[in-house]
């Protein structure tokens, strides 16, 4: 059974950035691409961007571009998110979900449980 | 960027109610990419349905999507007391990914 692992809480002062994990225990990055997807408190779910880690091809949602980093380590079986220039608006919890490159039908079937990202002074 | 549109914002039902929830899309889906997620007070979203119709693997057969182009819907027959909860659509057809602003149903 693939289990997306991720990483602990983090405290963040504003200004500096963040960097969250995502281990895929169980299964390999291959055949797939990684997509990191938040929820500020009482929010809806927001997608941040993904990878395909086979290609180390990355696309990001426009209003992230300039501050988000999505990375891949084939040897760990692990991406990360990293986010710069955080903000009291980045408090969210970050979700990371796996999405089938070759049987794209499937959709976002495996998450993560979730990192709370608390941006506070 | 397509936006998905979801209504109603908040649905009040009882237990062995149906469930309407409906999904409406900005611009047509590229090839009926939409999923809809299930979401308890502090979990991860739960993939229901995907390619608008298709149940996800374990998913009971009260739960039903349907629709194309730009109007999509997700049914529940016969509400059970674990199906209250908030639920997202979701388009993966075209990049960005987006996602509609939720439905809450809520036990009336």
């Amino acid at each position: 059974q693939v289990q997306m692992e991720q990483s602990g809480a983090e405290v963040e002062r504003p200004g500096s950035s963040v960097k969250v994990s995502c281990k895929a225990s169980g299964g390999s990055l291959t055949s797939y691409s990684f997509n990191w997807v938040r929820q500020a408190p009482g929010q809806g779910l927001e997608w941040l961007g993904r990878i395909i880690p086979v290609f180390d091809t990355r696309q990001y949602a426009q209003k992230f571009q300039d501050r988000v980093t999505i990375t891949a380590d084939k040897f760990t079986d692990t991406v990360y998110l990293e986010l710069s220039s955080l903000t009291s608006d980045d408090t969210a919890v970050y979700f990371c979900a796996r999405h089938n490159t070759v049987t794209t039908i499937l959709g976002f079937d495996v998450w993560g449980r979730g990192t709370q990202v608390t941006v506070s002074s | 960027e397509i936006v998905l549109t979801q209504s109603p914002g908040t649905l009040s039902l009882s237990p062995g109610e149906r469930a309407t929830l409906s999904c409406r899309a900005s611009q047509s889906v590229s090839d009926n990419y939409v999923a809809w997620f299930q979401q308890t007070l502090g979990r991860a979203p739960r993939l229901l349905i995907y390619r608008a119709s298709i149940r996800a693997t374990g998913v009971p057969d009260r739960f039903s999507g349907s629709g194309s182009g730009t109007d999509f819907t997700l049914t529940i027959y016969s509400l059970e007391p674990e199906d209250f909860a908030v639920y997202y659509c979701q388009q993966y057809g075209s990049i960005p990914y987006t996602f509609g602003q939720g439905t809450k149903l809520e036990i009336k």
